[in-house]
């Protein structure tokens, strides 16, 4: 596709639940980045890769949350256990280094009740 | 203190106004600012990306950088009513990570 995609766009999970988020970039885009924004917030760091490998982590909240991108494509948000403060959308950015743009999907909203 | 801080608004203005958004930051490690654009249940988009400090313009919008004051502004000249959305300022060092203002929610009316 033409942008960066973003399943499932709704998920609504009940507390403790695992969830999975999914993120396919722009084609030949290296770089990708998550990040969480809650109602009224700007978009908050989580975690960017460059290819297959996390570069910087230090945005992940707790050991609840995790991602990965195998073969430095698609990536996935794991969460575990999840709590209604989860609640929030995640989105997924991708970018080719050094540009400073980043190309935003529409997001993944997460409700935990 | 947040690291970038930016007024939420809401800001309400008439069609044709100049608008003026604005964001401080307290890392002058940065060295890249940007403004996006977010409609509702959108991701944001790229408005604009400076690196120095100065001015710079495209069509409607003018990005302007203080960095001796660590202020960043964004103008929108003859506003109308398709610029309704949330202005979110952005900052970066290197090839790090971008932090985002909270984003301010600006709405024009026509």
């Amino acid at each position: 596709g033409a942008g960066v995609s973003q399943t499932p766009s709704n998920k609504v999970t009940e507390k403790g639940k695992y969830v999975e988020l999914r993120c396919d970039p722009i084609s030949g885009h290296t770089a990708l980045y998550w990040y969480r924004q809650s109602l009224g917030q700007g978009p908050e760091f989580l975690i960017y890769f460059q290819g297959t490998g996390a570069a910087d982590d230090s945005g992940l909240p707790n050991d609840r949350f995790f991602a990965v991108r195998p073969e430095g494509s698609v990536s996935t948000l794991k969460i575990q256990r999840t709590e209604r403060g989860d609640s929030a959308v995640y989105l997924c950015a991708s970018s080719q280094p050094g540009t400073g743009e980043l190309f935003f999907g529409e997001g993944s909203r997460l409700t935990v009740l | 203190q947040k690291e970038v801080e930016q007024d939420p608004g809401p800001l309400s203005v008439p069609e044709g106004a100049i608008v003026s958004l604005n964001c401080t930051y307290s890392n002058s490690a940065f060295q890249y600012f940007m403004w996006y654009r977010q409609y509702s249940r959108k991701g944001p988009e790229l408005l604009m990306y400076t690196y120095s400090s100065g001015n710079k313009e495209d069509g409607r919008f003018t990005a302007q950088v203080d960095k001796s004051s660590k202020y960043i502004s964004l103008f929108i000249r003859d506003s109308q009513p398709s610029d309704s959305a949330t202005y979110l300022c952005a900052m970066q060092f290197g090839n790090e990570k971008l932090t985002f203002g909270t984003g301010t929610r600006l709405t024009i009316i026509p």
